[in-house]
């Protein structure tokens, strides 16, 4: 089986803390996204990446930014958190090269800002 | 910018009946998926029509796809209790690189 697994369940940080958010997905998936999903909102996209040191911005990169060093780990950055940044965040994978394939996810971390 | 929009946003039927969603969607796709979430969960991809395809089963599940109206249906024959959870449409667009773009989803309650 796939296994997307994020770092954390549940974390709390203080407002101008640096968090980072872990993403580690199991079977060598080319493309890792980020995403954010609030109430009413559904999922937004944060941010991707289609290959190692690639990064792609989605719909709502302010105040995030990314790493991908390893082709398994996808990180999430908040430089300076933000009351705002109170979510669930979901990271995904997709395996790269077919089109048309399902997006594997982990079970979020949901992060409060206070 | 979201591409799906789910209809309804809730939905409350009794155990043993139909549920049925609706996805719309603005721009032209290689592909349209649904997924589920249980509450506080990641999501679990259910099933994935190709634009080329106009209707999919799998299970008690039935997906249509209308492309020249971008739309899409989700069908859930003879509810259970078990089917309670959000389900969100996701497309992915044939501009650009591979992604998915999700909609708000729609909140299903099946009661006993």
């Amino acid at each position: 089986d796939v296994k997307v697994t994020q770092s954390s369940r549940y974390l709390v940080k203080r407002t101008g803390e640096k968090v980072f958010l872990e993403c580690v997905q199991d079977m060598d998936h080319e493309n890792m996204f980020w995403y954010r999903q609030d109430p009413g909102l559904g999922l937004r996209l944060i941010y991707f990446s289609y290959d190692v040191k690639m990064k792609e911005k989605g719909d709502i990169p302010e105040g995030y930014s990314v790493s991908r060093e390893k082709k398994e780990r996808f990180s999430l950055i908040l430089e300076s958190a933000s009351t705002n940044q109170t979510s669930m965040y979901l990271c995904a994978s997709i395996r790269g090269g077919l089109r048309n394939t399902e997006a594997f996810f982990g079970q979020g971390t949901r992060l409060t800002v206070v | 910018s979201q591409q799906g929009e789910e209809d309804p946003q809730a939905l409350s039927i009794q155990e043993g009946e139909n549920a049925t969603m609706n996805c719309s969607y603005k721009t032209s796709i290689n592909n349209l998926q649904w997924y589920r979430q249980n509450s506080g969960r990641g999501l679990v991809h259910l099933i994935l029509i190709r634009s080329n395809e106009r209707e999919k089963h799998s299970g008690r599940l039935r997906v249509t796809l209308d492309t020249s109206k971008k739309s899409s249906s989700l069908l859930i024959t003879a509810s259970r209790a078990a089917d309670t959870a959000s389900y969100f449409c996701a497309t992915d667009p044939i501009q650009g690189a591979q992604k998915l773009v999700f909609g708000q989803g729609t909140r299903l309650t099946i009661n006993p």
